[in-house]
């Protein structure tokens, strides 16, 4: 079965430091794989999905398929990027079921 | 992109009663589905949500705890019955859309 696996619950940055938030994954096929955003008291929101390879908020990640890695990258981190970040794959032979990660809380202290 | 009106946003319920959750989606998908997350903890999918069809569970999940309704493409709702205070826990909503899936803004259950 596809598994995600972030391995920092908690990842703690000064402003301005650059950030690197893990995401490892488990499937041999051709994964569809996204970053989520879940600010303080709001909705999950969708930050990066590989196929489209943009960037956002000055986030961006790449997949590595030989290291089944989609790992987040920021050069600067700012304050208003703290959040709980979740990586999630969608395997299409499981009926477009998204599985996520544990997540990992990003703080950005001043 | 599409957006869930999703409610309640909270409640508190008495053990052994029912809560029903309702997801509005201001245009047609194709797939909805239901998520459980318990303090702490990352999302897990309860079920997928057809329209027309019943709903498909993921291990661990059974129709006649969380029977839901699906009665066409821009609604449904998860109902978590016969409640314990092991239900406590946010339930959450989401549709799949053309880049990705969204999601609605949760309900905080609290079982008493």
């Amino acid at each position: 079965a596809q598994r995600v696996t972030q391995p920092e619950k908690l990842l703690s940055v000064f402003k301005g430091a650059p950030v690197e938030l893990k995401c490892n994954y488990s499937y041999s096929g051709s994964p569809e794989l996204f970053w989520y955003v879940q600010y303080s008291r709001q909705r999950l929101q969708l930050l990066l999905r590989h196929i489209s390879r943009e960037s956002i908020k000055g986030f961006t990640a790449d997949l590595n398929k030989g290291e089944t890695s989609f790992h987040l990258k920021k050069p600067f981190a700012q304050e208003e990027d703290s959040a709980m970040y979740y990586c999630a794959l969608n395997v299409k032979t499981s009926g477009s079921r998204l599985t996520f990660g544990e997540g990992t809380q990003l703080t950005v202290n001043p | 992109s599409a957006v869930i009106s999703q409610k309640p946003s909270r409640d508190i319920c008495q053990r052994g009663t029912s809560l029903t959750i309702q997801c509005q989606v201001d245009s047609q998908v194709t797939m909805m589905f239901w998520y459980r997350q318990q303090p702490g903890q990352s999302l897990t999918l309860i079920a997928t949500a057809n329209q027309g069809s019943e709903a498909t569970y993921e291990s661990g999940f059974v129709i006649d705890k969380f029977p839901i309704s699906r009665p066409n493409l821009t609604f449904s709702t998860l109902t978590v019955s016969n409640l314990s205070p092991e239900d406590s826990s946010i339930y959450l909503c989401s549709g799949r859309t053309g880049n990705g899936y969204t999601f609605g803004s949760g309900t905080r259950l609290t079982v008493v």
